[in-house]
């Protein structure tokens, strides 16, 4: 059955620091897609990264980095130099190629420290 | 693109009360997503169309909900009767058409609903 979690409920970091968010899963669909996406305070749901599972490279965008251990069944999400602005909840989620469906972990609240 | 639409932005209604949350997704995607966010359970998908179709809709709590998509501009979602537990944000998400695995939802702003 398809699955994603995120245990960790909250986190810290000073800023200007790295953060790694952790994000495992489980698929028995040999296609698909894991996201990132970050909800600030204000609610709306920002897409920041995109990791296809026959990807052979990590995806990188600006700041954000996903770090895929595919046999791990794990999708890391990295964050450089931590801006006060990356405060917020980020939710890790994959999509089936099979069936189209999306689903979300639980979420992770990031809070960075000036 | 003016984006996902969802109506209302806000909904208080009392107990016992119809409650009809509704989107507009972003025109040409025939993927549509209904989701649920609370503090205990996250985001949890209620149910999701392809073409209009509901593919999956085992994620809707109970039989006091339920949700249409009669054409390809507009899906609403119906709590009948409407509990307090219900209170939550509702989430409308829409992608494009194309390999579904590395197409991202585009998600509308949210309806916060309040019953009390």
């Amino acid at each position: 059955a398809q699955k994603i979690t995120q245990t960790q409920p909250g986190m810290f970091v000073q800023e200007k620091e790295a953060v790694t968010l952790d994000c495992t899963y489980d698929t028995s669909d040999p296609s698909y897609g894991l996201f990132w996406y970050k909800q600030p305070s204000s609610g709306e749901m920002i897409f920041l990264i995109y990791q296809g599972s026959y990807d052979q490279q990590n995806a990188t965008e600006g700041r954000y980095s996903l770090n895929f251990q595919k046999a791990r069944k794990s999708a890391n999400l990295v964050i450089s130099a931590s801006q006060l602005g990356d405060s917020a909840m980020y939710f890790c989620a994959m999509r089936e190629g099979n069936t189209g469906k999306l689903i979300f972990g639980q979420g992770t609240t990031l809070q960075v420290k000036p | 693109d003016a984006g996902v639409i969802q109506s209302p932005r806000h909904e208080v209604t009392e107990m016992g009360q119809e409650v009809t949350l509704r989107c507009k997704p972003i025109s040409g995607h025939d993927y549509l997503f209904w989701y649920r966010q609370t503090m205990m359970r996250g985001l949890e998908l209620l149910i999701y169309f392809n073409n209009n179709v509901p593919i999956d809709d085992s994620g809707m709590p109970e039989d006091r909900f339920s949700a249409k998509m009669p054409n390809a501009s507009f899906s609403t979602l119906k709590i009948q009767p409407s509990e307090p537990r219900d209170s939550a944000v509702y989430f409308c998400a829409s992608s494009p058409r194309g390999r579904t695995m590395n197409t991202e939802a585009f998600f509308g702003q949210g309806t916060r609903l309040t019953v009390v």
